[in-house]
This record gives C-alpha cells, structure tokens and sequence, in this order.
C-alpha cells in the first residue's frame, strides 16, 4: 500500500530534550515536505526536500531541523523543544509537482 | 500575510442539502488551486483541484468554481452526505512549482447533520 508513515503518532516530552520524528515513503518520490497545523492557523510549511541531500526552509523553520540523506525518509529533529512547538505535525510527500500531497497521519507534539 | 483565506471556520448543512465552502486569495501570481479534505486523526487527503485556465472542474458530487477577477473559488459539494463532515482546506500555487510550494487557507470544518 502506497503511504507516507510518521512515527511516533503522539509524543510528550520537556523543554529542551532533543527528538526526532520519523517520515517515510514507499511510493518513490523526490519531494518530501513538513508542515505543522495549529488552531486557527491552518497548515504551516516547516521544511521541504526537492531531492535527496536538497533541503530548503519553508515559513516556520526556527527551532527545526531535517536531514534527506535517503530517497524515502525525511527526518524532523528539534534539537531544543520548546513549548510553543507544541503542534500536530504532517509530513508529505509528492512525485512531482503537478501530482497532489500525500499526507501521513500527524504526530501530536507537547512540549511541557 | 495571509494569502489564501478560509473565512468560515465552521459550517454545517443538512443531509442532502448543497454545501458551498469559500476561498479566497490575494497574490495574483497563484493560478492552480486545490482542496484537501481531513478527518480527525488523519492526515490531509486530496479532493479536487482547478487550473486558472478553467472556471469550473467536477468530480462527481464535488465541483470547484474559480472566478479569477474576483480572486474567489469556492467547493460545492451535492448532495451533501454526514460521511463529508471533515475539516477542508483550499490551496494555492503557481504553475511549476505546483504542490511543492503550497500555501493553505485555514480551513472549514463541515459538518453534515443527518
């Protein structure tokens, strides 16, 4: 089944404490992408990946960083959690431009 | 700067009933547009889309209108059916970039009383 898997699916951590959340695709895409959506604000492109060992900052890039150092994972770290990077967080995926986002199924972020 | 806007947070219609969610944005350089739909605990799903070359695209209950002088589209969806309840989100690109650079209105949730 094609798909895009995040893992974890929830995670609670403490100010400070450095994480990772996972993303992986198995349908072969070069664009990998990391949004986070949050009440009233809809859906914030964090980092994007065009291809591997390409990376570029979307809107919200402070306190994150990502890695494609292989075609089908796309890693976001926080290296310094703080709390307002408490968010559900989607990671995407697509062919090429003109075919559409693949979504995996959010991880729920709380930073205490 | 919000450029693409979803200025009803909410909206709820009957079961059968036309539902009409509204978007609208404000760069001029967008010229394809797309809908994702999302249900609680899942990640964003692809709908529909409308190129600028168009005014109108249809994919069985669901139809999108583009009206470009007045930077407006908007997601019609007959008949309405409780299984639509979800959270739906507009987006914007520009050719060529296409979904790599999307940039989201905040979303409608639709909810579909039976």
């Amino acid at each position: 089944e094609a798909q895009v898997t995040q893992n974890p699916r929830y995670l609670i951590t403490v100010t400070g404490k450095k994480l990772t959340v996972t993303c992986s695709q198995n349908m072969n895409h070069e664009y990998m992408s990391w949004y986070r959506q949050d009440p009233g604000l809809g859906l914030r492109q964090i980092y994007y990946s065009m291809n591997v060992e390409v990376t570029d900052k979307g809107d919200v890039p402070e306190g994150y960083k990502v890695s494609r150092k292989e075609k089908r994972n796309f890693p976001l770290i926080l290296e310094s959690p703080s709390p307002n990077q408490t968010s559900l967080y989607f990671c995407a995926s697509s062919l090429d431009p003109n075919s559409p986002l693949h979504f995996g199924n959010g991880t729920r972020l709380t930073v205490t | 700067d919000q450029q693409v806007k979803q200025n009803s947070p909410s909206l709820s219609v009957q079961e059968g009933r036309i539902s009409i969610l509204n978007c609208d944005y404000t760069n001029s350089m967008f010229d394809y547009f797309l809908w994702y739909k999302k249900y609680p605990a899942e990640g964003p799903t692809f709908l529909i889309s409308i190129s600028s070359i168009k005014d109108k695209n249809e994919d069985g209950r669901f139809t999108v209108f583009l009206n470009k002088s007045a930077k407006h589209l908007s997601l019609h969806i007959v008949p309405s059916q409780p299984g639509d309840s979800a959270v739906y989100f507009c987006a914007a690109t520009i050719s060529g970039a296409g979904s790599y650079q999307l940039t989201f209105g905040k979303g409608t949730k639709l909810s579909v009383i039976p």
